[in-house]
Parts: C-alpha cells; sequence; structure tokens
C-alpha cells in the first residue's frame, strides 16, 4: 500500500531564506509525483508535475526533484517571500490509478517578513 | 488561466438530506475526479470519472454517494442521506490525461448538522 509521508510538518523561515521540503513515499512504482500548494480554507494549486523518467522540474523560484529508486521528492524554494506561506502538499498516483492521488499530509511554511 | 469550478463554495445541510456538488471541469479535460478532506486530516481521493463512467472508487465511495455528468460540462457529486461525519472540504479535480497534472477547483465545504 502507497503511504506518503512529508517532513517536516511546520517549518518557520525568515525572508530570503532558501527552504528544502521533503516527500517520500513507500512505493516506488510511480508514473509521477505531484507538488500542490494550499492556502487556509482554499483549493490546491498545482505547483510541479515530475514524471517518472524526470529527475527534477523547475518553476520560477521553485525547483521539484524526483529520486523513484529510494522513494523521495524534495521541493527546493528559492528566496522565501511572505507570499509562499501556505501548507505544500505531495502526491502520487496509486498503483496504475488514473488520477487516485495519494497525498501526505502535507508541510505547513511560514515565512516572516 | 482555465480553472476549475465549484459550486456551491459552502452548504450546511441537516443530516438525511440529499445534496448536489457541482464542478466545471476545465474545457478541454476528459478525466474528471472528486477528492475530499476533512478539517485537518489528508486529503482523500473519492472516485475517478472518464467516458461518462466510473473508472475508480475509493472504500469511502460507497452506495451512498454518486457522480454523473448530465450535461456534458457539469459533473455532479450527489450525496445522499448525508451524516455527521460527510462533513468535509469537497474538492473536484480534472486532467487533460490519464496520468497527467491534476487541476483542483476551490472545493465545496459541506457542514452536515
Amino acid at each position: 500500500k502507497q503511504e506518503v509521508t512529508q517532513i517536516p510538518a511546520a517549518l518557520s523561515v525568515p525572508e530570503g531564506e532558501n527552504l528544502v521540503l521533503n516527500c517520500s513515499f513507500t512505493d516506488s512504482a510511480i508514473y509521477n509525483l505531484q507538488w500542490f500548494r494550499q492556502d487556509p480554507g482554499k483549493g490546491l494549486t498545482s505547483l510541479l508535475l515530475i514524471q517518472s523518467s524526470q529527475r527534477e522540474q523547475t518553476s520560477g523560484r521553485l525547483n521539484a526533484s524526483l529520486d523513484k529508486s529510494s522513494g523521495r521528492s524534495t521541493l527546493y524554494i528559492a528566496a522565501s517571500q511572505p507570499g509562499d506561506s501556505a501548507t505544500y502538499l505531495c502526491a502520487v498516483p496509486y498503483g496504475g490509478s488514473q488520477g487516485n492521488l495519494i497525498f501526505g499530509k502535507g508541510t505547513k511554511l511560514s515565512v516572516k517578513p | 488561466e482555465p480553472e476549475v469550478t465549484q459550486t456551491p463554495s459552502h452548504q450546511v445541510t441537516q443530516m438525511g438530506q440529499e445534496v448536489i456538488l457541482r464542478c466545471v471541469p476545465i474545457s478541454n479535460h476528459l478525466y474528471f475526479y472528486w477528492y475530499r478532506q476533512i478539517l485537518g486530516q489528508k486529503v482523500e481521493f473519492l472516485v475517478s470519472f472518464y467516458n461518462n463512467e466510473i473508472s475508480e472508487k475509493s472504500e469511502i465511495f460507497d452506495d451512498q454517494f454518486s457522480v454523473e455528468r448530465p450535461d456534458g460540462s457539469n459533473f455532479t457529486l450527489k450525496i445522499r442521506s448525508t451524516k455527521l461525519e460527510d462533513s468535509a472540504m469537497y474538492f473536484c479535480a480534472t486532467s487533460g490525461e490519464r496520468t497527467g497534472e491534476l487541476f483542483f477547483g476551490e472545493g465545496s465545504r459541506l457542514t452536515v448538522l
């Protein structure tokens, strides 16, 4: 059974700091891995999708890496800003499913001005 | 930017009543999903829908739940005989490809009294 774990559960950093969020999954047979952002009481905003054949994906100040063999992904946020404060979720498809994503509990990030 | 639209944003209902949550997918997307998030818990998969039929469902998605796309645009989730434990945020998600990126709506908050 696929399980997704995110460490740390919460993180508080001063503005401008670079930071890394971690995601691990137990079953390495995944099609892809997706990172999302969730603001309080809001929906999920897709940040990055990494296909299983890729090692990393970049979007602006965000860089996500994927190491399937070790069951790990990291989300690197450069030069953090207060507007980056949110909960960050990673998710992987379950088995050969069509969009049955298994989510982690998320990392709640707070960037202090 | 195309987005997934959900209505209502918040619905309060009495236990035992039926509710219908609606979703307008991104126009060229063919894969549709419902997820839910109970307050403070992980986002959980409910059901996937493709080519006018359910392609996969979780253990949560029992006979109390049903989905349909009655008019080729709206994608609906019906919850019959609601229970207190159905209180949650329900998210619709859509994708243009079987293993592609999922795009989520802002959610419908259901409160069962």
